[in-house]
């Protein structure tokens, strides 16, 4: 599958733990989004990488959350100290060099805080 | 800043009949503009964009869309509706470097499709 992959699916914590959301983009692409989607809402940007830099992150809550995207392996968005309010769906998208070709979407990480 | 508006949450159509999604935006600059649909559980699957050139824009499954400049619409289009597009939406708009720094996405809230047989 040469896609998106995103990794948990399901990702089930109680409040106060950490959970982090892994995300492989599509091969050749270099940029990683990640966006989150609300109950009943659209998609709402959160950070923009590069490998080892970090774009954009004028989505991003001030605190608890972080991601990277290291030189080797997947882009990791951390949450700690999850609260009631974080669970959401987490899409991750990735695009290559080519800033008319689309984002590519994977199948997201949904997130429940118990 | 750049903001998309779906104004349907939901949209019905019999199936064979045309169905229009509608979407219009307010951005500084020249848009790129972009439909996704999204099935129960899964990700966005783009389905067409708009970058310039033709106004009409051909997509997947038989989509298109209209971009209107003066009305700042990209409305979504098919002329005959199969009961397998009956879906939730996106609309999304990006403006383009140096206008904007970094290339994300800003969605509209989505509109959802169903198709009745």
């Amino acid at each position: 599958n040469a896609g998106v992959m995103q990794n948990p699916r399901h990702l089930v914590r109680r409040r106060g733990q950490e959970a982090r959301l892994r995300c492989s983009p599509m091969k050749g692409h270099s940029h990683v989004y990640w966006y989150r989607q609300l109950p009943e809402e659209g998609l709402k940007f959160m950070v923009y990488l590069q490998k080892e830099n970090i774009i954009d992150e004028s989505g991003m809550p001030k605190e608890r959350f972080s991601a990277e995207f290291p030189k080797e392996g997947p882009s990791i968005l951390r949450i700690q100290q999850v609260v009631r309010g974080d669970s959401a769906a987490y899409f991750c998208a990735s695009s290559g060099l080519d800033s008319n070709q689309p984002q590519h979407f994977g199948d997201g990480t949904r997130l429940s805080i118990l | 800043a750049q903001s998309v508006a779906q104004p349907e949450d939901q949209v019905n159509v019999a199936e064979g009949n045309p169905l229009t999604v509608k979407c219009t935006y307010s951005v500084s600059g020249n848009p790129y503009l972009f439909w996704y649909v999204q099935y129960p559980n899964r990700g966005l699957q783009f389905l067409l964009k708009y970058i310039t050139g033709d106004n009409l824009v051909k997509g997947s499954y038989g989509f298109e869309a209209e971009f209107n400049k003066s009305q700042t619409s990209f409305h979504l289009k098919k002329p005959s509706a199969l009961v397998s597009d009956s879906a939730l939406y996106f609309c999304a708009v990006r403006v383009p470097p140096p206008m904007e720094y970094g290339n994300k996405l800003v969605f509209g809230a989505g509109t959802i499709l169903r198709v009745k047989s």
